[in-house]
């Protein structure tokens, strides 16, 4: 399994809604990343977890809340977005090793209203 | 501060011609450098890694290299296809903090036309 896999691909939620964005993987890497794409923008990193523990938080709002659960899923937890929030969110992963590339999932695009 | 920029931000050809997309870097300390391909709405496809002791890597009709101690990766793409038609993003690997880094560049949007 040489893939990242999403869940969901698309979503719209309320304000105050609480909903989660799942992420999984089953190559083995070590370093899972949660990234914000806003459209015709560049990817920007949010979280980056290495051996299931939060290593950096780039100054991300506390309504996005990131766990990971086991080495092979990363989840994002969401609660009361705000409509600038809506997005495509990326979760990508690597080994830990710095020669290996990065594998990223096909997004979930989110909508909030 | 590392900053990632590309060149062209935007390119379209006719079908068949050879293209050169531009990247270039701030802080030559990098691991590695990706390319990788974006279809408007969809996820990240890995192209090309090439390693910050290589100069080149080639996967079919692409070709990438690098000049660390300049700055600059090179995407050759050979014979362009409207299939190819896409955003080109370059990312590249750092050490940041103790921890591994990926920012990308702005993307070269791409349209071949028939």
């Amino acid at each position: 399994d040489t893939e990242v896999t999403q869940t969901p691909k698309h979503l719209v939620m309320g304000m105050t809604n609480k909903k989660s964005l799942k992420c999984e993987q089953h190559m083995g890497h070590r370093a899972m990343y949660w990234y914000k794409q806003k459209a015709k923008k560049p990817p920007e990193l949010m979280f980056v977890y290495s051996y299931e523990k939060l290593s950096i938080n780039e100054s991300v709002p506390s309504r996005f809340s990131p766990e990971c659960p086991n080495s092979s899923l990363l989840n994002l937890h969401l609660h009361a977005l705000q409509p600038e929030d809506s997005a495509l969110y990326l979760c990508a992963s690597s080994q830990e090793e710095q020669n290996y590339g990065y594998t990223f999932g096909s997004g979930t695009r989110l909508t909030v209203v | 501060k590392q900053e990632v920029t590309q060149i062209p931000a935007a390119l379209s050809v006719p079908e068949g011609e050879n293209l050169v997309l531009n990247c270039s870097f701030t802080d030559s300390a990098i691991y590695n450098l990706q390319w990788f391909r974006q279809d408007p709405g969809k996820g990240l496809t890995s192209l090309l890694l090439i390693q910050s002791s290589q100069r080149e890597q080639t996967s079919g009709r692409l070709n990438a290299s690098l000049d660390k101690s300049s700055g600059r990766s090179t995407l050759y793409i050979a014979a362009s296809q409207p299939g190819d038609s896409a955003t080109y993003l370059c990312a590249v690997s750092f050490l940041s903090g103790g921890y591994n880094k990926l920012i990308f560049g702005a993307g070269t949007r791409l349209a071949v036309h028939p």
